[in-house]
């Protein structure tokens, strides 16, 4: 079936550093897509977002990039601070229904 | 400001009692959602309302009902749940389906 994936499990960044967490996903109707990000006994917590016509979305200290030509989806992190440390999580949503479909999650770890 | 209300943070319940997780939403939002989350995993839909009415629903076992009582409202009632079914249990809500944002969820241990 269709699925959305991601290529790291854990990603252990310095202080300071950019941090840069990938995504792919298979379903080449996905027209919407969404970074969450999950502290540790929390619900998930909206980040940014990009619609399928975009390839480029900024935010405040985080932007996301979008390939339609390879699927792939990128969640950008400039100057990644402690309080960064979290669980993220692509999703993607079709306009076929009121339902996102989860990535796996990455871990991000940041080493003061 | 996009705020899902989930109560109780935890509830611990034996294998034959019945217990309601509650979730409200004041956004004026039409879609409210529960999800599972088993640790390490990503969240798991279960079942999708929009506009008070179910529209989705992910072959949840019945021991597991949902209620919308109105558009502000979603219930799961649970009943009858085994030891596997302990997981965090996550409401949330969105305006027109896209964007979907989520409660903290409700810890719930089967014993």
């Amino acid at each position: 079936g269709e699925s959305v994936g991601l290529h790291l499990p854990t990603l252990s960044v310095q202080e300071g550093d950019n941090s840069i967490i990938n995504c792919a996903y298979s379903n080449s109707a996905s027209d919407y897509f969404i970074w969450y990000k999950q502290e540790s006994g929390k619900g998930p917590q909206f980040i940014i977002d990009i619609r399928s016509n975009m390839d480029k979305r900024q935010g405040q200290r985080v932007t996301v990039l979008l390939n339609k030509t390879v699927k792939h989806l990128s969640l950008q992190i400039a100057a990644t601070q402690p309080g960064d440390s979290a669980v993220y999580f692509c999703a993607e949503n079709s306009n076929a229904g009121n339902m996102l479909t989860f990535g796996g999650g990455t871990r991000l770890m940041v080493k003061p | 400001d996009t705020e899902v209300t989930q109560t109780p943070k935890h509830l611990v319940m034996g294998m034959t009692n019945k217990k309601s997780l509650k979730c409200e939403q004041h956004m004026g939002h039409r879609a409210m959602y529960w999800y599972k989350q088993k640790a390490k995993k990503p969240p798991e839909l279960m079942f999708v309302y929009s506009y008070e009415k179910l529209s989705i629903n992910e072959s949840v076992p019945s021991r597991f009902s949902p209620e919308c009582p109105n558009s502000s409202l979603l219930n799961l009632h649970l009943h009858a749940l085994q030891p596997e079914d302990s997981a965090l249990y996550l409401c949330a809500s969105s305006l027109r389906g896209d964007t979907i944002y989520f409660g903290e969820g409700s810890w719930l241990t089967v014993v």
